[in-house]
């Protein structure tokens, strides 16, 4: 167990459909990162905060976003989805830049 | 896009022996490699964060190094045992940020008892 969670576990939805992934870092990490994985490719970055505010952005969609909380848990949104943002969607945590990852269990997203 | 290659894309291995694999990444502007161990169904698990040319960090039976000079890291595991069966991927940090990670896409392992 990392100590970072994720909700839902498993999201079904349908195309056109918003969703909104939750992350709780571990316990004193002040960074929140993002991350998808699709059918056939690598873990891909999306983006990421360090103590509220983005610090990062990968090649993250338009129709996508994210905020980071006071109490530094992490929503990632996701708007009119398609059937290509069926994904595996990993948060991970660390205390900053140039530490280790630590990942959560992930949320299986399935868009039909 | 940073290029970011492993190799090789898999290997199988007999429970018992020593292998390892590369990480091949350019060696301009260079932060830290980071290495993680993904197991199917599980979550990525970091194995080692590396900084410094020359570096050598250990974990057990799995040890790392890096050349920044020449962009390359590697990764050994000694006496291999078919739980180390997992994908493992290096990634160092690009576009000029410390938190952006560009993974490769791993070296697949496979150890036979």
């Amino acid at each position: 167990d990392s100590g970072v969670t994720q909700t839902p576990k498993h999201l079904i939805t349908a195309t056109g459909q918003r969703v909104t992934l939750r992350c709780s870092p571990r316990s004193g990490d002040l960074s929140v990162y993002w991350y998808q994985q699709s059918l056939d490719q690598g873990l891909q970055f999306l983006i990421q905060y360090y103590n509220g505010e983005e610090r990062a952005k990968g090649n993250i969609l338009e129709r996508f976003s994210a905020q980071q909380f006071p109490d530094l848990h992490s929503e990632l949104n996701l708007s009119s989805l398609e059937l290509g943002d069926s994904a595996l969607y990993f948060c991970a945590s660390s205390v900053g830049a140039v530490r280790e990852q630590y990942f959560g269990p992930g949320t299986r997203l399935t868009v039909t | 896009i940073l290029n970011v290659e492993q190799s090789p894309q898999s290997l199988h291995v007999q429970e018992g022996d020593s292998t390892n694999f590369t990480c091949s990444f350019p060696s301009s502007n260079f932060y830290a490699l980071h290495w993680y161990r993904w197991e199917t169904a599980k979550s990525p698990e970091a194995l080692f964060v590396m900084t410094l040319n020359g570096d050598e960090k250990k974990k057990g039976r799995i040890s790392a190094t890096l050349n920044t000079k020449e962009g390359y890291s590697y990764l050994y595991i000694k006496g291999s045992q078919p739980e180390d069966s997992a994908t493992y991927l290096c990634a160092p940090p690009s576009g000029g940020s410390n938190y952006k990670l560009t993974f490769g896409k791993g070296t697949l392992l496979t150890v036979n008892p």
